[in-house]
């Protein structure tokens, strides 16, 4: 299986701040990476597919790009409801597995 | 409007049987590909089976063999029967609609608890 590895785990952060997340992938994937948004208690939120394109209503201030087995997430302006756990997911090859999660908490 | 209700879930013993429902609405479930996966207490995401459309089935290394993945047009439900179950299969369980390449899953239901304890 390919393995998925984000960092960092954790990230602490102020409202208004740039946040970057990295996602590598163990071999490469093209551009088979998903973002996920999930708050606690509640499912899962697609926020990225095939590395870059933005699921409609999604804010523009996320921006996902990479390729290969190097990807990341941006949110340009960090706002109260970003504070969230975010998963990367790679669809290229069965089993389709996720990161581990990177928590963005408030700083 | 999109929705997915999950429902089966509770506590059963190791070795015991459970089955997990998802009621789909709003689209139809035949000709999409729906998916369960699950997410383990404070754990990340992990998927577990699919169903396509001309039902063929896949299923995580994890649950082969123990778990089946089924759909009844009919009812706009698909299903995952698990079987000798174990306490890593303690999970909440999510079932999801795919859109676009297999993997995709843009709508998710809220998700049903199962705890494997004696």
């Amino acid at each position: 299986d390919i393995q998925m590895t984000q960092s960092p785990s954790t990230l602490s952060a102020s409202v208004g701040d740039r946040v970057i997340i990295t996602c590598r992938a163990s071999q490469g994937i093209g551009n088979w990476l998903i973002w996920y948004q999930q708050k606690p208690g509640k499912a899962p939120k697609l926020l990225i597919y095939k590395a870059s394109t933005l699921e409609n209503g999604v804010p523009s201030r996320f921006s996902g790009s990479g390729s290969g087995t190097e990807f990341t997430l941006t949110i340009s302006s960090l706002q109260p409801d970003d504070f969230a756990t975010y998963y990367c997911q790679q669809y290229n090859s069965y089993s389709w597995t996720f990161g581990q999660g990177t928590k963005v908490e408030i700083k | 409007e999109v929705q997915l209700v999950e429902s089966g879930g509770g506590l059963v013993q190791p070795g015991g049987s459970l089955r997990l429902s998802c009621a789909a609405s709003g689209f139809t479930v035949s000709t999409n590909y729906m998916a369960w996966v699950r997410q383990a207490p404070g754990k990340g995401l992990e998927w577990v089976s699919v169903i396509y459309s001309d039902g063929t089935t896949k299923y995580a290394d994890s649950v082969k063999g123990r778990f089946t993945i089924s759909r009844d047009n009919s009812r706009s439900t698909v299903s995952l029967q698990m079987n000798s179950l174990r306490a890593e299969d303690t999970a909440v369980y999510y079932c999801a609609k795919g859109r676009g390449n297999p993997g995709c899953y843009d709508y998710w239901g809220q998700g049903t608890l199962v705890t494997v304890s004696s």
